[in-house]
Parts: structure tokens; sequence; C-alpha cells
């Protein structure tokens, strides 16, 4: 069965510091893996995207690393700012049946940011 | 439109009624996706359209959940005699292609509550 797995489930950091958000995956055969950021009552926004041959990806302050080896990704937060505060959601696609790419979600990390 | 529209935002209603949700996907893009998020829950994919075909009903929940898509464009989820459980934030997404390849765009969701 397909499974993405994130930690920390809860994050909470001082504004200015860095953090790093965890997702490891069983999906396969793998296609892509992207991050989300998900502010309260909105709909979830991409952040990177990754495929089997890219090992780190950035999008400002926001950096994503793949090791399709041991299906593990990371995705790290430098200099957060209040604004970071969000659900950060991990999302792996693999191949279905009739040449789709199904999206398998993660739970997703909860930062919160203080000033 | 610029982005992706769901309507009603919020929708209040009685156990045992029938709901409709509405999705305008981004004009163009052929690739349509439904999800539900529970509180406190990751995201859970209901259906994948592309075009007006639905080649994976697999996350639809149960018989009393149905989805169709007309004209390339506007998707309907109907969910009969609706049940508590059925509470949930329900998401749209729209691609330019097949969810893996291209960025996938949500729309704002529609807030269920089955009382």
């Amino acid at each position: 069965k397909n499974q993405v797995e994130q930690s920390p489930q809860s994050l909470i950091i001082l504004e200015g510091k860095n953090c790093t958000l965890q997702c490891n995956y069983t999906v396969s055969p793998f296609s892509n893996l992207r991050w989300y950021k998900q502010d309260t009552g909105r709909g979830p926004v991409s952040l990177t995207i990754m495929t089997f041959s890219e090992n780190t990806k950035s999008n400002g302050r926001y950096t994503a690393t793949l090791d399709a080896d041991t299906k593990q990704s990371s995705l790290h937060i430098t200099a957060s700012q209040l604004s970071d505060s969000a659900s950060y959601i991990c999302v792996v696609s693999g191949f279905a049946s009739g040449g789709s790419y199904i999206p398998t979600f993660g739970r997703g990390t909860s930062l919160i940011v203080h000033p | 439109g610029a982005g992706v529209s769901q309507s009603p935002s919020n929708k209040v209603t009685e156990k045992g009624k029938d709901v409709e949700l509405r999705c305008d996907p981004i004009s163009g893009h052929t690739a349509l996706y439904w999800y539900r998020q529970s509180l406190g829950q990751g995201l859970e994919f209901l259906i994948y359209f592309q075009g007006n075909s639905a080649p994976d009903k697999s996350g639809l929940p149960s018989d009393r959940f149905s989805a169709e898509r007309t004209g390339g464009s506007v998707s309907t989820l109907t969910i009969q005699r609706t049940q508590q459980e059925d509470s949930a934030v329900y998401l749209c997404a729209s691609s330019l292609g097949r969810y893996g390849d291209r960025e996938a765009f949500f729309g704002q969701g529609t807030r269920l509550t089955v009382v």
C-alpha cells in the first residue's frame, strides 16, 4: 500500500530560526514528489516538485531534498518568518493503471512561527 | 477564471439530505481532482477526471458519493443521504495535464457540516 509519513506532526519555532521537515514514502513506482504549503482555511499551494533524478530544489527560503534510494525527502526553511506558519504537506505521485499519476498525501506538519 | 472556484464555501445540512458541491476549474485544465480533508486528517483522494471521464474512482468512500464533469469543465460532487462522518472540507484541484506531470491548483474548498 502506498504511504507517505511526515514528521514531526507539529513544530513550533522562533522567528528567524531554521527548521527541517521530514517525509518518508513507500509509493512505487515513483513519479515525483511535491511539497505543498497550506495556510489555514485555504487550499494547498505548491512549493517544489522533484523527479527521480533530482536531489535538491530551492524556492526562495524553501529547499527540498530527495533521496530516491532511501525514499526520503526533507523541506528546509531558512530564516523563518511569521507567514511561514502553515501546514506543510508532502505529496508523492506514483504511476497507476491507465497511465495516470495518482498522488498520495501525507498528513502534513503544522508549523507555528512565534515572534 | 483566474483560479479554481468552489461553491458553496460553507454548507450546513441535516443528516439524510443530499448535497451538491461545485467546482469550476481553471480554464483549459483537463485534469480535475476531488479531495476531502477531515478535521486533523490529511488530504484524502476521492476521484480524478481527465476530460469528462473518470479513470479513477477508487477514492469514493461509498456509493452515496458520485461525481460528474460536463464539457470538460465544471464538476459536481454529490453526496446522497449525508451522514455526520461526511463532515469535512472538500477540495477541488485542476491541472493542465495528468496530476503528476503538471502543477495542480487548489480551490478554497467547501466546508460541509452535517448536523
